[in-house]
């Protein structure tokens, strides 16, 4: 079984709607990392939140972070086509800094 | 600034060979991860070398075996290759133990046949 359970894991909506992502765990994280991969490209880096609460917002995407540090979610707002790509919710376990465990990750397709 | 380097990008090999996968840093970063990512999964952690050691291993057999140079620089070897073995490895870099982020590479695709 996957430690972080992302939600959904296919998403395809039209240009201009919003979208949310969810990412779940039974464990405690010390951080966690959203990343987006594109086909036949390592995962980069979108934003990473620390403090349980915690809310960041990049342009049309909002990133948050579950007060008990167990949960996330990434909302884009008016998603555009450059949007599309594969969603990975990663994190350090708390207690565990050494090792990134990922989600299955949520393929998001944005239709012109 | 150059990112995390992998090479090569592409690999084929046979069942039962061996097979050595490269990876440069991004600057200013000591310590590098080693992910395999079958298709349509996310990365599996493989290991972590920071200081010359293997600091944490996922689960994965001893067939996966890996070394960091005073450069930093890292090399990913993989013996006796199955046919499963065949997946995206990735390369990721990062300083302060990877809390705040990791830099990926563009990964190398093992087909194993």
């Amino acid at each position: 079984t996957q430690l972080l359970e992302q939600s959904p894991q296919f998403l395809s909506i039209q240009e201009g709607e919003n979208l949310t992502v969810y990412c779940n765990s039974s464990s405690v994280f010390s951080s966690l990392q959203w990343y987006r991969q594109e086909p036949g490209e390592g995962p980069v880096l979108l934003v990473t939140v620390v403090t349980g609460g915690e809310v960041k917002k990049l342009k049309r995407l909002t990133f948050q972070f579950g007060d008990a540090r167990k949960d996330s979610s990434l909302h884009i707002t008016a998603a555009q086509p450059g949007d599309t790509g594969l969603y990975l919710c990663a994190g350090p376990r708390y207690g565990n800094d050494y090792k990134l465990s990922f989600g299955a990750g949520t393929t998001v397709t944005v239709r012109a | 600034d150059a990112g995390v380097t992998q090479s090569p990008t592409h690999l084929i090999k046979t069942r039962g060979q061996q097979v050595t996968l490269r990876c440069s840093p991004k600057s200013g970063h000591d310590t590098v991860s080693w992910y395999q990512q079958a298709l349509g999964q996310g990365p599996q952690f493989i290991f972590q070398y920071y200081e010359e050691e293997e600091r944490q291993r996922g689960n994965f057999p001893d067939r996966f075996s890996g070394h960091q140079f005073p450069n930093y620089s890292s090399e990913l070897n993989v013996n006796a290759l199955l046919l499963g073995d065949s997946a995206l490895y990735l390369c990721a870099s990062s300083s302060v133990r990877g809390v705040l982020g990791y830099t990926f590479g563009s990964g190398t695709r093992l087909t194993v046949v």
